[in-house]
């Protein structure tokens, strides 16, 4: 089943903040976040393997709670480089680390001067 | 180091066609996934190929097969083409690192239409 992500899209200021959510009804071995620009491939931004983890990829953040099966994406101090649409990808429990991804609809960023 | 490479960049077919499409593997990756991603949406998962064999396969019609060869390379073929089957298709090669966990690569997707 299809992790569920939210917002759908947002727009920014250069410098602001953002929070982009991703919940499943499955149980979750990892979370993968990916940023995609218009016609160009998925660029991987970080993985989450454990429960509570969080990891930083410059300004960007990210969580993982297990038990809800929720992730969360945070942007700090956006910049323009940072529109695009992002996408989690969540590989279920017993999946057997294959990384068979099921992604999320994708949440549309878009940062103005 | 030369990504995921994919060919065609973009192909126009017409109903009832057949088609195939070809992925290179990252260097030192030894599985390759296949995605279908329609405009506006997440891609989802069409199957995984590991060791020359189907792994996984996502919801997707016999219609679309598969091959992964000795180098890793791939290939996806759509038979009886569709309408609904035109979207971007996107190849990741990826491999278990010491993590155990498989981080996908994706390629830059090969754009089918079909008319």
């Amino acid at each position: 089943q299809q992790p569920v992500q939210s917002p759908q899209a947002v727009i920014l200021r250069e410098g602001e903040d953002a929070v982009i959510n991703c919940s499943s009804s499955k149980a979750l071995y990892s979370v993968h976040w990916y940023r995609q620009k218009h016609g160009e491939a998925p660029v991987f931004l970080m993985i989450l393997l454990k429960g509570g983890e969080q990891k930083g990829h410059d300004k960007i953040s990210a969580s993982f709670n297990e038990k809800k099966q929720q992730s969360s994406l945070y942007l700090t101090a956006s910049q323009l480089s940072y529109s695009g649409t992002y996408f989690c990808g969540t590989e279920e429990k017993g999946s057997g680390n294959t990384g068979k991804l099921i992604f999320g609809q994708g949440t549309t960023l878009q940062v103005k001067p | 180091d030369a990504g995921v490479t994919q060919s065609p960049t973009h192909l126009i077919k017409t109903r009832g066609q057949q088609v195939t499409l070809r992925c290179s593997p990252k260097s030192g990756h030894d599985t390759v996934s296949w995605y279908q991603q329609a405009l506006g949406q997440g891609p989802q998962f069409i199957f995984q190929y590991y060791e020359e064999e189907e792994r996984q396969r996502g919801n997707f019609p016999d219609r679309f097969s598969g091959h992964q060869f000795p180098n890793y390379s791939s290939e996806l073929n759509v038979n009886a083409l569709l309408l609904g089957d035109s979207a971007l298709y996107l190849c990741a090669s990826s491999f278990l690192n010491s993590f155990r966990a498989n981080v996908l690569t994706f390629g830059a997707g090969s754009r089918l239409t079909v008319l």
